[in-house]
């Protein structure tokens, strides 16, 4: 299997300051369609994840432009570009380019 | 907007076949070329992808658990179901049906298996 190494596992963050995830897999994520399966996931205490980026950089509709997503191959980050009360909670990420499925193992954002 | 929801009982017995099912609405399962998938997260844990069927009846499983999975398509009442059989208490999770890869969630349903 991929494995999807996240850091830092806890984040916290100060409102208005930026934050940044980092996401490395085992095995380059390039599919041989070109495209790079790489996903982002929110997930609020207490609710399902929900996308907030594919395709490394692609952000979901709805999702607020403050975050961004990059990376190619094996390494990828993800940007809060000024942290919110409501962005609290655990992100993932998620390669979809290999079978099985695979998640990183959650970082946990909270305000400091 | 696809939405998706979880149904099924929320106690299973050790040993038992652990069974959900995942009913569509806002669309149908048959259109696009999307594929329905089965993940789960242990309470405080991570997510574990199960499995996924495209609508032909193509699916694909996790090794880790493909001895004991089984994912099914009924596109007259636009549902997609999963069977786990032989359950342990490592099996009790929250299961989430999702469309594609996490375009859309249901709210989850916890299972938990005891006796």
């Amino acid at each position: 299997d991929v494995v999807m190494t996240q850091s830092p596992l806890s984040l916290p963050v100060t409102l208005g300051q930026p934050a940044s995830i980092s996401c490395r897999s085992s095995q380059s994520l390039v599919y041989s369609d070109g495209n790079t399966y790489l996903n982002w996931f929110q997930q609020r205490p207490g609710q399902s994840p929900r996308r907030l980026i594919y395709k490394v950089s692609n952000r979901d509709s709805g999702v607020p432009d403050r975050f961004s997503g990059s990376g190619s191959g094996t390494d990828f980050t993800l940007k809060i570009s000024r942290v919110e009360a409501e962005d609290v909670g655990v992100y993932y990420c998620m390669q979809g380019t290999h079978w099985p499925i695979t998640f990183g193992q959650g970082t946990r954002l909270e305000i400091k | 907007q696809v939405q998706l929801q979880e149904s099924g009982p929320g106690l299973v017995k050790p040993s038992q076949t652990l069974s959900l099912t995942c009913t569509v609405s806002g669309g149908s399962i048959s259109s696009g070329s999307y594929y329905w998938s089965w993940i789960r997260q242990p309470a405080g844990k991570g997510l574990e992808w199960i499995g996924r069927i495209y609508t032909s009846g193509s699916t694909n499983y996790n090794p880790s658990l493909k001895s004991r999975v089984t994912i099914s398509v009924d596109t007259s009442k636009n549902q997609f179901s999963l069977k786990l059989s032989s359950v342990t208490a490592a099996d009790t999770a929250v299961y989430y049906c999702a469309r594609g890869l996490g375009r859309d969630w249901g709210q989850g349903t916890l299972v938990t298996v005891s006796s």
